[in-house]
């Protein structure tokens, strides 16, 4: 059961524009949203957070957007840069646990 | 500050063989949590420790098991091992024990053969 979606599997944006990355999920109990880059063979890399009392959170050229009404996660990237090329995941974790449940990844590709 | 470390990195185990991983978290973090990825499956949780004890754990058979020491750090066991549990193994740790981000480690590229 598919808790977190991400289903754009990949995206491709031009260098300096905005990357929008989109993510779903199905449990109203989640209170607790992050975003992770990847890079093959590595670990996820955390990018940023946010609880379920806010609706944006900002750092840098990253700013995580949260509908809760909608159950809908975005991350947006400006403005974007080649080294950004990864794979994105989103995770979502309810109550008092570090249980993080993970979308299937968007692989974003940045061209120069 | 030194970051969320895994050893082995790699590792070749023949099926019905056993394996232990280990995993050392960032100094002052008591929890731990161990992670699956496959590429059909993508990331699940398999259990998180805190402070020694087993705080949750996600749905996978008993072949998988864990512990944490009083250092905080952290070794997974998998018994009986099956060509299906071929996975990156991630290990994170986290500061609080809800309500913070996971920082992960390089993780354990298991091949079961």
């Amino acid at each position: 059961d598919q808790q977190v979606k991400q289903n754009s599997p990949s995206l491709s944006v031009q260098e300096g524009r905005i990357s929008i990355l989109n993510c779903d999920y199905t449990n109203s109990m989640f209170d607790y949203f992050l975003w992770y880059k990847k890079y093959p063979a590595e670990g996820p890399t955390f990018l940023i957070s946010i609880s379920s009392i806010k609706d944006k959170n900002e750092d840098g050229r990253f700013t995580v957007f949260l509908n809760k009404s909608a159950k809908h996660l975005s991350l947006h990237i400006v403005p974007s840069q080649p080294g950004d090329s990864a794979v994105y995941f989103c995770a979502a974790s309810a109550g008092n646990f570090n249980k993080f449940y993970f979308g299937s990844g968007t692989k974003l590709n940045v061209k120069p | 500050k030194a970051g969320v470390t895994q050893t082995p990195r790699y590792l070749i185990k023949t099926r019905g063989q056993q394996v232990t991983l280990s995993c050392s978290p960032i100094s002052g973090h008591r929890s731990v949590s161990w992670y699956q990825q496959t590429p059909g499956q993508g990331l699940q949780f398999l259990f998180e420790y805190f402070s020694e004890t087993q705080r949750n754990k996600g749905n996978f058979p008993g072949r998988f098991s864990g512990r944490q020491f009083s250092n905080s750090r952290s070794e997974m066991n998998v018994s009986t091992l099956e060509l299906g549990d071929s996975a990156l193994y991630l290990c994170a740790s986290s500061f609080k024990v809800t309500g913070a981000e996971a920082f992960f480690g390089q993780g354990t590229r298991l091949t079961v053969v």
